[in-house]
């Protein structure tokens, strides 16, 4: 089946640094790539997503790119801010599903 | 719409006992989604429903868990008998339209379960 590997685990930066996750997955044909953001005891929630006929996608401080080549996606979260610790996740597609990375827990200090 | 309703929030059970776990999708979706998450393994999917209809039940862990969905408002999610290691955090998710998976999923508040 589908495998997606998510790095880092942990990511600590500080207020106004940018940050970037990493996914890596396996299936060529995997085609919808979403990231969603989950708040300490909260729900998973999608934050930004972006599917295979584009490489690159913006949402004011959130961006996340594609190599399909390389089978790789990222999500960039710039000027960070205290509220944008959380855990994120990444996930992709495999057998009409999908497939969620193991989550980066990024803490932003002030 | 009050997104997607689970109920109960908080269930503390002792092993071998049944479990209901209750899902209310949002209205219009015709996706319907189980999650199970744990620290240890993430977030997993459990089994979905197209229309009411099980589409994937391939990330059911075994025989002790069953679902249901008998209209489109209301899914159960059942484990009986219950284990220790069932203790988790389950979240149901609803989303709509063609490519349901591949549309946004909107998650309920889970139900954190603990088996003692």
């Amino acid at each position: 089946g589908e495998n997606v590997e998510q790095h880092p685990s942990t990511l600590s930066v500080q207020e106004g640094d940018s940050a970037v996750i990493k996914c890596t997955y396996s299936d060529s044909a995997s085609n919808y790539f979403p990231w969603y953001k989950q708040e300490l005891g909260k729900r998973p929630q999608l934050i930004i997503d972006i599917r295979s006929n584009v490489g690159e996608k913006k949402d004011q401080r959130i961006a996340v790119t594609l190599n399909k080549t390389a089978k790789h996606f990222s999500l960039h979260i710039t000027e960070t801010q205290p509220e944008d610790s959380a855990v994120y996740f990444c996930a992709t597609t495999g057998f009409q599903k999908l497939v969620f990375g193991t989550g980066t827990r990024l803490l932003v200090s002030p | 719409d009050a997104g997607v309703i689970q109920s109960p929030r908080h269930e503390v059970t002792e092993m071998g006992q049944e479990v209901t776990l209750r899902c209310k999708p949002i209205s219009g979706h015709d996706y319907l989604f189980w999650y199970r998450q744990t620290m240890m393994r993430g977030l997993e999917l459990l089994i979905y429903f197209n229309n009411n209809v099980p589409i994937d039940d391939s990330g059911m862990p075994e025989d002790r868990f069953s679902a249901k969905m008998p209209n489109a408002s209301f899914s159960t999610l059942k484990i009986q008998p219950s284990e220790p290691r069932d203790s988790a955090v389950y979240f149901c998710a609803s989303s709509l339209g063609e490519g349901g998976p591949y549309n946004e999923q909107f998650f309920g508040p889970g139900t954190r379960l603990t088996v003692l």
